[in-house]
């Protein structure tokens, strides 16, 4: 299956300002996926990024909020801007493995907004 | 729409003991069905997943997961629990195709007595 390096893996970072956070796949891919975990909650997918295209975000998140660039086949990042408190959470990316072997992790970020 | 329950929180289980943790999905077709583990500070690992064929899913770490279409469930097992099994629980549905997206249940946290 498909190794995922994401980083940083963790930072804390001033309320109003922005972090990217980066996503690099060992092989090609088709679909990268980015999803955020509050604290104690499950995850949830904040938004569906092909390359060569503009990412496709879920209700309740917005490009202006967490724009994406997925500038070729092994590369994502995701952007988190203009944070608050309320960002504080663990970001993670996801690709699909081709053949129906599922759904790889990275290990995630663990951003916290002060 | 497609949804996952997980309704258990939180269970604690002796070491050596058995475990079932349980897991119901609502979705139209026949879905793809994950389960995966996120200990603490990590990332997520997939369990086992469910596509098609028999139902009862063998995975790692001596897990296994049984697909139930009439009760709509994708509970998982084990029968005998260690210490290092102590982690989160996610359960997810997926529906594959042009839109890759997985939905993951709340999460059932496990704890191990000795």
């Amino acid at each position: 299956s498909a190794v995922i390096s994401q980083k940083p893996s963790r930072d804390i970072c001033q309320r109003g300002t922005s972090l990217t956070i980066q996503c690099q796949v060992d092989s090609q891919v088709t679909m990268m996926f980015w999803y955020r975990q509050q604290p104690g909650q499950s995850l949830t997918l904040i938004a569906t990024a092909n390359q060569g295209s503009e990412a496709t975000y879920e209700s309740g998140f917005v490009i202006d909020k967490f724009p994406i660039s997925r500038p070729n086949l092994t590369f994502s990042t995701l952007t988190v801007s203009n944070m608050s408190p309320e960002d504080s959470s663990i970001y993670l990316c996801s690709v699909e493995v081709q053949g129906a072997a599922g759904y790889t992790f990275g290990s995630g970020t663990r951003l916290t907004v002060v | 729409a497609q949804s996952v329950t997980q309704p258990d929180i939180h269970i604690t289980v002796s070491e050596g003991a058995s475990l079932e943790l349980r897991c119901n999905y609502s979705y139209g077709a026949t879905p793809y069905l994950f389960w995966y583990v996120q200990s603490p500070g990590q990332g997520l690992q997939l369990l086992l997943k469910y596509f098609s064929g028999d139902t009862l899913v063998q995975g790692i770490k001596g897990f296994e997961a049984e697909f139930k279409r009439s009760q709509s469930s994708f509970n998982l097992r084990k029968p005998s629990v260690h210490w290092s099994d102590a982690a989160e629980y996610f359960c997810a549905v997926g529906k594959g195709g042009a839109t890759n997206k997985l939905i993951f249940g709340t999460g059932t946290l496990l704890a191990v007595q000795p």
